[in-house]
């Protein structure tokens, strides 16, 4: 079965940290792999996929099919970036979330 | 524009009586749609997704059915709410052969 793994439930950072989300997949082929943010209070979005190789409010994630990860990184975290993020592969399978707390 | 709503955004209900979550998406045709229960460390969990009119699929087997008597309209239902039927709920749509999703607002079910 395909399979996406986020390993963190919570990651607590200090404003200023790199961050990295971790994400790891079981799908076979060439998967489309998202990662999804939920601000308080507001719904679940998009931030990034992997196709578009873009960086979205200084967040990157690069897909590593020989590691089959797909971690999401910033190098300088702000506190406007506390969240849960959510990793997602083909529309229907989310890992379980990870919660990141910046601190000032 | 596409929007998506679903309602009732609470919905506060007593063991055994039944249940009915509405979705609607507005400003496309041919969605596809989902529905996913949310919970605290367990993330989203994919109960129901839809390619088409009456065409349903479930991941899950549970308390709970969806319908989709219109194109644009994806219902969540169930005959009698069991308590573990509490939680968040939230309905998303994709177009057909791409990947991102766009979720509503959610509904939260207490079942007391």
């Amino acid at each position: 079965a395909q399979r996406v793994t986020q390993p963190e439930k919570l990651l607590s950072v200090f404003k200023g940290a790199p961050v990295e989300l971790k994400c790891n997949y079981s799908y076979s082929g060439s998967p489309e792999l998202f990662w999804y943010v939920q601000y308080s209070r507001q719904r679940l979005q998009l931030l990034l996929r992997h196709i578009s190789r873009e960086s979205i409010k200084g967040f990157t994630a690069d897909l590593n099919k020989g590691e089959t990860s797909f971690h999401l990184k910033k190098p300088f975290a702000q506190e406007e970036d506390s969240a849960m993020y959510y990793c997602e592969g083909d529309g229907l399978t989310f890992g379980k979330g990870t919660m990141l707390l910046v601190s000032p | 524009s596409q929007t998506i709503h679903q309602w009732p955004a609470t919905l506060v209900q007593p063991v055994g009586s039944p249940l009915s979550l509405e979705c609607t998406v507005e400003g496309t045709s041919n969605p596809n749609l989902y529905w996913y229960r949310q919970a605290a460390g367990r993330g989203l969990q994919l109960l129901f997704y839809s390619v088409g009119i009456g065409q349903i699929s479930s991941e899950v087997p549970q308390n709970l059915s969806a319908s989709r008597p219109q194109d644009r309209q994806f219902i969540l239902s169930s005959k009698k709410l069991l308590l573990s039927d509490s939680g968040f709920y939230l309905c998303a749509w994709n177009w057909q052969n791409t990947g991102e999703l766009f979720f509503g607002e959610g509904s939260r079910l207490t079942v007391l």
